[in-house]
């Protein structure tokens, strides 16, 4: 069984369109994440929900919108694509929101290519 | 101003050998350090975790942290091909829980 699970793995669109990721996972994890991974590999936090809370919400523009409906499950919904949108979206789960228990479960990736 | 900054190499080393990863962190208030594997095409996967100063050692792999240098480094002995991967270095943001920073990443080649 997948521990953290996100569709799809690849994603191509035209620019102006609106998407979304869906994330889920199967560890009883109280705390999810997006994280975006450009094409020199940087990762970069963008959301965080703990127990269904938006923790954290990183610089990211408002056509990012994530939405928790269970603890289980985070799904990242963006409007209005544009070029610049394009790369890896990963989504992560933990255990803990302690730093110190930071070990995070990282969902496959989607790849998103905006044309 | 970055957070987290790693050499992003590639760094290449032959099989057998020591490779040496370096990463340095500007956040004073960060306490826990990690590392983090990702194979190409690949989701990071989490190699090591370290908290205090000195060396931390599991398996063929040892994470050495000096928070007053503000550096961490991780040494992989025995370099298999399998070691072959990008390593991301990651450090939390002491004052706000459940962030981590992730440096931009050293790829390693291990050759036969």
């Amino acid at each position: 069984d997948t521990a953290v699970s996100q569709t799809p793995k690849y994603l191509v669109t035209q620019m102006g369109n609106d998407k979304s990721i869906k994330c889920e996972q199967n560890l009883g994890h109280d705390t999810m994440y997006w994280y975006k991974q450009d094409s020199k590999k940087f990762l970069k936090i963008m959301f965080s929900y703990n127990n269904k809370e938006l923790i954290i919400n990183e610089t990211v523009p408002n056509r990012f919108s994530p939405k928790s409906p269970d603890k289980a499950h985070l799904n990242l919904h963006i409007n209005s694509l544009e070029l610049g949108d394009s790369a890896v979206y990963f989504c992560a789960s933990s255990s803990d929101r302690a730093a110190t228990n930071e070990k995070l479960f990282f969902g496959s990736g989607t790849q998103l290519s905006v044309l | 101003q970055k957070e987290v900054e790693q050499n992003s190499g590639p760094l290449s080393v032959p099989e057998g050998a020591i490779a040496s990863l370096n990463c340095t962190y500007s956040d004073r208030g960060s306490q826990s350090f990690f590392w983090y594997r990702q194979y190409s095409g690949k989701s990071p996967e989490l190699i090591m975790s370290i908290y205090s100063n000195g060396d931390k050692e599991d398996g063929r792999f040892t994470a050495q942290l000096n928070k007053a240098s503000q550096y961490v480094s991780l040494l992989i002995r025995d370099s298999q091909p399998s070691d072959s991967a990008t390593y991301l270095c990651a450090a939390d943001r002491g004052s706000t829980l459940g962030r981590l920073y992730f440096g931009r990443g050293t790829q390693l080649t291990v050759w036969p």
